[in-house]
């Protein structure tokens, strides 16, 4: 079974400077996909960033990177110019891929962000 | 394009009782995820159904089930409510079940509380 480790549970970051998110993951899988969620005080889970784990180029989405190390199993993601709307909850997922996949996410625990003006 | 709606938005439950909660997946989608989110166990995999089948099932006890109609809504029950059951239940779509460039998108989650 996947697991997911996100050992920082909360983090702060003063507007317009940047943070990194820790992740960690353990599996046997070769193939399969890492992903960033954010959930906001909605409650609203939206997708930041994905990362295939047979790329080896780090996924970037505007203000959002990732630092995927694969051989450490790390997926770190780093916001640049936070800004107040970036608060919320941020968890990592996992999802396998190849033959006999499905949709299921594994998730961590999570880790709360949040913004200082 | 209307994204993945939810329903009810709020429940309140007392033990013992049963529920059904209703999840519409955005248009053309056809697979359709539960998870079940309390602030102690976090994020966790209820089922996942894909034209009509359950395709995938996460540890959860018999209590807790669900099925997928034909327009690709999906609803699921939990039966014999435990206190423990309250939580916030989030409901995801993609395209298919698994697909390489499939992106899950969630609902805004149905907040159930068990008295």
């Amino acid at each position: 079974a996947q697991t997911v480790t996100q050992s920082q549970p909360e983090m702060s970051v003063q507007e317009a400077e940047t943070v990194t998110l820790s992740c960690t993951y353990d599996t046997s899988e070769s193939d399969y996909y890492l992903f960033w969620y954010k959930q906001p005080p909605s409650r609203q889970m939206i997708l930041v960033i994905r990362q295939e784990a047979y790329k080896q180029q780090n996924a970037t989405e505007n203000r959002f990177s990732v630092n995927f190390q694969k051989a450490a199993k790390s997926f770190s993601l780093k916001i640049s110019d936070s800004q107040l709307g970036d608060a919320a909850m941020y968890f990592c997922a996992y999802r396998s891929r190849g033959a006999g996949a499905n949709s299921k996410l594994t998730f961590g625990k999570g880790i709360t962000l949040s913004v200082r003006p | 394009k209307a994204g993945v709606t939810q329903t009810p938005r709020y429940l309140i439950k007392t033990r013992g009782q049963q529920v059904t909660l209703s999840c519409s997946p955005i248009s053309g989608h056809r697979s359709v995820s539960w998870y079940q989110q309390t602030p102690g166990q976090g994020l966790q995999f209820l089922f996942e159904y894909f034209s009509e089948t359950q395709r995938n099932k996460g540890n959860f006890p018999g209590r807790f089930s669900g099925r997928q109609f034909s327009n690709s809504r999906s609803e699921m029950n939990v039966s014999t409510l435990e206190l423990g059951d309250s939580a916030l239940y989030l409901c995801a779509s993609s395209l298919v079940s698994g697909g390489s460039t499939d992106t899950q998108y969630f609902g805004p989650g149905t907040r159930l509380t068990v008295l």
